[in-house]
């Protein structure tokens, strides 16, 4: 079974929104990634947290994370039409990384 | 520098058949993964290659699919007899140390049994 799980499933929003996706996983982690994937094909690497890092930033991206509710949320800010894709996250424990299914952002003009 | 290559980007077979995919990680990366994504779904993973250990093949679906990696370098997943439930996109990582940094992935191969 995946160890991540993101949701929502599907996320619609209008250009300029902003946009939070959540990620649920089930044991305990050395870190965890977003990862950002367009058109079924190679992930690119967003962001990565730290398992005693509560926040991160990166440009608009924001990550969290809550250890003791097993969860992260990634809020990207003022989206822009070309964020379309999907975002997965991705836990590290042990020396495997699991991904989840993913969350499919939509970001209309 | 060059990223993670994989070949061939798609490859079309009849059920039954063997394939090759190829993997060509970022140069002086020790870590290299296999993963299979389906359509629509998350990403499965298949194998895990660190140095000169032994693989973590844990992933692997069946005695069907086997990979290696030479010189520590270049990586082929292999399918043989291939099946219908095969069709995926073969996604190749590599990383510069396990675990604890990024992978970088490349393109993908879409595998299509037919």
């Amino acid at each position: 079974s995946q160890q991540g799980e993101e949701d929502p499933q599907a996320l619609s929003i209008q250009e300029g929104e902003n946009a939070t996706m959540n990620c649920s996983y089930k044991t305990s982690i050395n870190n965890l990634q977003w990862y950002r994937q367009n058109s079924g094909r190679g992930l690119v690497h967003l962001i990565l947290i730290r398992s005693n890092e509560r926040e991160k930033h990166s440009g608009r991206l924001r990550v969290t994370l809550d250890t003791s509710k097993k969860s992260s949320s990634l809020l990207i800010t003022a989206s822009r039409a070309a964020d379309t894709a999907s975002y997965f996250c991705a836990t590290t424990s042990g020396s495997r990384l699991t991904f989840g299914e993913g969350t499919q952002l939509t970001v209309n003009p | 520098g060059a990223g993670v290559s994989q070949s061939p980007s798609n490859k079309v077979t009849e059920k039954g058949k063997d394939v090759e995919l190829r993997c060509d990680p970022i140069s002086g990366h020790t870590a290299l993964y296999w993963y299979r994504q389906s359509l629509g779904q998350g990403l499965e993973f298949l194998i895990y290659f660190q140095g000169n250990s032994a693989p973590d093949k844990s992933g692997l679906p069946s005695d069907r699919f086997s990979a290696e990696r030479t010189g520590g370098s270049v990586s082929t997943l292999t399918i043989q007899r291939t099946q219908q439930e095969d069709s995926a996109v073969y996604l190749c990582a590599s990383s510069p140390v396990l675990l604890n940094y990024e992978q970088y992935f490349g393109p993908g191969t879409r595998l299509t049994v037919t």
